[in-house]
């Protein structure tokens, strides 16, 4: 099994929609999670990083981390077209290297 | 204000030949990394330098040579290039590895695309 795991979509959500993309993990260890966005052809960039359980906010989105079900979520409030990426998620392993999901592809339609 | 540069951008290569992605970094980071990405796999760390001098395997070390040329550069070589090694080669560097802090994050370089026929 893999560590961290996502559904890969697409996850298709009309303009000005709340999007809301998964992510679970198997390391009941993890206490900290990335979120990277990912451009077509282009490379990985950060977007967020959560720590402990609960939610924690920075502009349109909220990262929301719950340990006890082993899963982090993003939520993407009022998308837009440009939101429309793959969203990686990545957690640390127990070799502390940042072990990634399979991404998930969101399309905004306006 | 460069970040991560990662040469060629696209290589095209035939079975057996040899090769070397090249990956240098102007950020004064201590660690580095490659990563293939291959359609919904993610990306799978293959080789990382922790620092100047150390190189360790990672995920999918097989058919990878790598070499911390200094602190700025990292380069990965394939000797005898497979088609299954076709795919997307990110490098990628970090201030260090405390990621479970969030004291450090990957930045990345624009990516490799190699075809291997």
């Amino acid at each position: 099994q893999k560590e961290v795991e996502q559904n890969s979509g697409p996850l298709s959500v009309p303009e000005g929609a709340i999007a809301s993309l998964n992510c679970t993990y198997s390391d009941r260890g993890s206490q900290s999670f990335f979120w990277y966005r990912q451009y077509s052809g282009k490379s990985p960039e950060l977007i967020m990083f959560i720590y402990s359980n609960g939610d924690k906010e920075d502009g349109r989105f909220t990262a929301q981390l719950n340990k006890a079900s082993q899963y982090v979520s993003l939520l993407i409030r009022d998308s837009q077209p440009s939101d429309s990426a793959t969203y990686l998620c990545a957690a640390p392993n127990a070799g502390n290297m940042l072990t990634f999901g399979g991404g998930t592809r969101l399309m905004v339609k306006p | 204000n460069a970040g991560v540069t990662q040469t060629p951008k696209f290589q095209v290569l035939k079975t057996g030949q040899s090769m070397t992605l090249q990956c240098a970094q102007d950020m004064n980071h201590n660690s580095m990394y490659w990563y293939r990405q291959d359609p919904g796999m993610g990306l799978r760390l293959i080789y990382y330098s922790a620092s100047e001098g150390t190189t360790d395997k990672g995920e999918v070390p097989n058919g990878y040579n790598v070499s911390r040329l200094n602190k700025r550069e990292f380069s990965l070589r394939l000797e005898s290039a497979a088609p299954s090694q076709t795919s997307v080669y990110f490098c990628a560097s970090s201030e260090g590895q405390r990621f479970f802090s969030g004291a450090n994050v990957l930045t990345f370089g624009a990516g490799s695309r190699l075809t291997v026929l």
